[in-house]
């Protein structure tokens, strides 16, 4: 089963607002990704992380591997009407497997 | 540079009956993966395969679940006999020696 609890679930934002999510686990990760998918797609990359304490932006978005390699960070700033999606945060441990978050709805009211 | 293929996008099957998915990973990409996703969770990794050997595939059903990846590049999922809780989207992907992993849309499967 899921052994990366993401929050919040779900959120539902004004245009413009900054949004927060994140991921955590009881187990250490070597690499976090975070990826966004759109109704009828697969998911999309949008950050790649490989350090503890690695801060990397990609545009508006920004996202953070956790200096106890436990957790990650995604945030959005001045989120706009097409960021609305499901953001997924991936662990990756040792031996390869990649496990995924529950995933985080986000909806955005112009 | 062209993404992950696969098809097809959409299956309806009743109970019982089989399905196959096929999926051509991005050129170059020796790690392939097959995952499924149910509607509302995170996307289950249901088997790794790197080049045509199988890495990863304790969380594959084996008794109604195959994949098969004969040259090291597309693969096939297949299931046989479907049951109504296999309605999920199938989706694959395939990663660089990096590690991150690029999806393709997936291959809806509805089992009525």
């Amino acid at each position: 089963g899921q052994q990366l609890n993401q929050s919040p679930q779900s959120m539902f934002i004004q245009e413009g607002e900054d949004v927060s999510m994140n991921c955590t686990s009881s187990s250490i990760f070597n690499t976090w990704l975070w990826y966004k998918q759109d109704p009828g797609e697969g998911p999309v990359l949008l950050i790649a992380l490989y350090k503890a304490g690695e801060l990397t932006s990609n545009g508006r978005l920004t996202a953070q591997f956790g200096i106890t390699r436990k957790d990650s960070f995604l945030n959005i700033s001045a989120s706009i009407p097409s960021d609305v999606g499901i953001y997924f945060c991936a662990g990756r441990r040792a031996g390869n497997m990649l496990t995924f978050g529950g995933g985080t709805r986000l909806m955005v009211k112009p | 540079e062209a993404g992950v293929a696969q098809s097809p996008r959409y299956k309806i099957i009743e109970k019982r009956q089989s399905v196959a998915f096929w999926c051509n990973p991005i050129s170059g990409h020796a790690t392939l993966y097959w995952y499924q996703q149910i509607l509302g969770q995170g996307p289950k990794l249901l088997i790794q395969f790197q080049n045509n050997g199988v890495v990863d595939d304790s969380q594959l059903p084996k008794d109604r679940f195959s994949a098969e990846r004969l040259k090291g590049v597309d693969s096939t999922l297949k299931i046989q006999p479907a049951k109504l809780e296999d309605s999920a989207v199938y989706l694959c992907a395939s990663s660089p020696d990096t590690g991150e992993l690029f999806f393709g849309e997936g291959s809806r499967l509805t089992v009525l």
